[in-house]
């Protein structure tokens, strides 16, 4: 079964640079690496997608190094808005996602 | 962008009853999928469907069957509603296994 790896929490403060890792050492040759954030009481949000080396979008980057065992979410100069759980995951061997308990991110002022 | 479309936000059913959990998504996606969630928990997969017809159980498919008749509507049933099936239910939706999921709003299920 596909698993992932995160921290339960992180805290960090405003305008501050916040980097969460995720490890999958099971991840298979043709597997994406997908992050997705979750608000409370809402379904969790597309934040970005990679397969390897670096992505960036308009919210965040993604690290991803040769060997693909782990992943690093970064966001820029979070906000308080930016307080939510993120998860990290990826195909595993058939179509479904396995979501892990992903990271509770605390934005403080 | 593309919608996924749970039909309510909150319900409260009680128990023994049949309960229907309605997703309609609107970009021809081929794939979609029903997760609860619940705290301490995460996200579990209850059932999921690559085809209009074809369903396959996820991990916890126990109490719950599937409906998928068109593309767009992917039904979630619970055939005898009861309190351990309170939770947050939320549909997806993706094209294929190369793009990420669209989650719907989630419905709330209270079996009282």
């Amino acid at each position: 079964l596909a698993k992932t790896t995160q921290p339960i929490s992180m805290d960090s403060y405003e305008g501050q640079e916040v980097n969460i890792t995720c490890s999958h050492n099971n991840i298979a040759t043709n597997d994406y690496i997908t992050w997705y954030q979750q608000f409370p009481s809402q379904g969790p949000r597309f934040i970005i997608q990679g397969y390897k080396t670096k992505v960036t979008n308009e919210v965040a980057s993604l690290f991803i190094p040769a060997d693909r065992k782990s992943s690093t979410l970064s966001l820029p100069r979070v906000s308080l808005s930016d307080t939510a759980v993120y998860y990290c995951l990826f195909g595993g061997a058939t179509n479904k996602l396995i979501f892990g308990t992903g990271t509770l991110l605390a934005v403080q002022p | 962008d593309v919608k996924v479309t749970q039909s309510s936000r909150y319900l409260v059913k009680r128990t023994g009853e049949k309960v229907f959990l309605e997703c309609v998504q609107d970009m021809d996606h081929e794939n979609m999928f029903w997760y609860r969630q619940d705290p301490g928990l995460g996200l579990r997969l209850i059932y999921f469907s690559y085809d209009v017809k074809m369903k396959e159980k996820g991990d916890i498919p126990e109490g719950y069957s599937v409906s998928r008749e068109k593309k767009e509507r992917f039904s979630l049933i619970l055939e005898s509603a009861s309190t351990n099936q309170t939770s947050m239910y939320l549909c997806a939706s993706r094209i294929d296994r190369n793009y990420g999921y669209t989650f719907g709003s989630g419905t709330r299920l209270t079996v009282v």
